[in-house]
C-alpha cells in the first residue's frame, strides 16, 4: 500500500492564481481530511469528508474548496491565492473500524508559498 | 483558552535522560487521546493512544487524568532518534468528522 499520497510536494503561486492540491489514499478509508500547519502551530482543519459525495467545512475553510467524487481522491482547490495561504498542507485519512478507527494516516504534505 | 495546550518547549536533553511532556485540554466531553510524533519537515505519525489506565510502549509511557483534563508523555532513556515534535491530539467526541484537535506540539532535541 502506498498509503496517502499528495502532489505536488512544493509549489510557489503568485497572488490571485489558483491551484489544486491532490490527495489519494489506497486504504479504502471513508474519512478524509485536509489540514494546514503554520510554523509553530498545530494543525488546523480546513475541510473533511466522511465518504464519497459528502464534504463539510472545518475550522478554517475560507478560500478553499473540496470535492469527493471517489473514496480514493480528495482534492483541495485554492481560488485566488493569498499570502495568508502560505503554509504546509497535509491530507489525512482514517478508517471506520478496527485498528485504524482512531488513527489518522497522513500524506507527506505540500509546501505552498504565495508571493 | 485554547482547546489543547502543550508545554511550549523546546526541550534539549542529553542522551539517556528522562523527559516528560504535558498537555491539557479544555473540553471535558473529550473521549480519546493520542500522542503523535512529527519529524522535521515530515508528516505526523501516531506514536501511541492514551488510555484511562495509562499505557506503556517500550520507553514511552502515556498517562491520562480526566479529572484534571491532563495528558502526559514520558520518554525514558532518550535516544538521538527521539528528536522530533510531539503533538497531543484530543478527540472531542462531537460531530464525527471534525472531532480531532491538535495541540501546537512540543519540540524535543536529544543531544549527544
Amino acid at each position: 500500500n502506498a498509503g496517502v499520497t499528495q502532489t505536488p510536494k512544493f509549489r510557489i503561486l503568485k497572488i490571485g492564481q489558483s491551484m489544486t492540491l491532490q490527495c489519494t489514499q489506497d486504504m479504502n478509508h471513508n474519512y478524509m481530511y485536509w489540514y494546514r500547519q503554520d510554523p509553530g502551530m498545530g494543525l488546523k482543519l480546513i475541510y473533511y469528508s466522511v465518504g464519497a459525495g459528502i464534504t463539510d467545512k472545518g475550522e478554517v475553510p475560507n478560500g478553499y474548496n473540496v470535492s469527493r467524487s471517489t473514496t480514493e481522491d480528495f482534492p483541495l482547490r485554492l481560488e485566488l491565492a493569498a499570502p495568508s495561504q502560505t503554509s504546509v498542507y497535509f491530507c489525512a485519512s482514517r478508517g471506520t473500524s478496527g485498528a485504524s478507527y482512531n488513527e489518522q494516516f497522513f500524506g507527506p504534505g505540500t509546501r505552498l508559498t504565495v508571493l | 483558552r485554547k482547546e489543547v495546550e502543550q508545554d511550549p518547549g523546546p526541550f534539549n536533553v542529553p542522551e539517556g535522560a528522562t523527559v516528560a511532556f504535558n498537555c491539557t485540554y479544555s473540553n471535558s466531553a473529550s473521549q480519546s487521546f493520542f500522542w503523535y510524533r512529527q519529524d522535521c519537515r515530515k508528516e505526523p505519525k501516531l506514536l501511541m493512544s492514551v488510555y484511562s489506565s495509562g499505557n506503556e510502549d517500550g520507553r514511552f509511557t502515556a498517562q491520562l487524568n480526566r479529572a484534571s483534563q491532563y495528558i502526559s508523555l514520558l520518554i525514558r532513556d532518550s535516544k538521538l532518534s527521539d528528536s522530533a515534535t510531539y503533538l497531543c491530539v484530543v478527540n472531542k467526541g462531537q460531530s464525527y468528522g471534525q472531532n480531532f484537535v491538535f495541540g501546537p506540539g512540543t519540540r524535543l532535541s536529544v543531544l549527544p
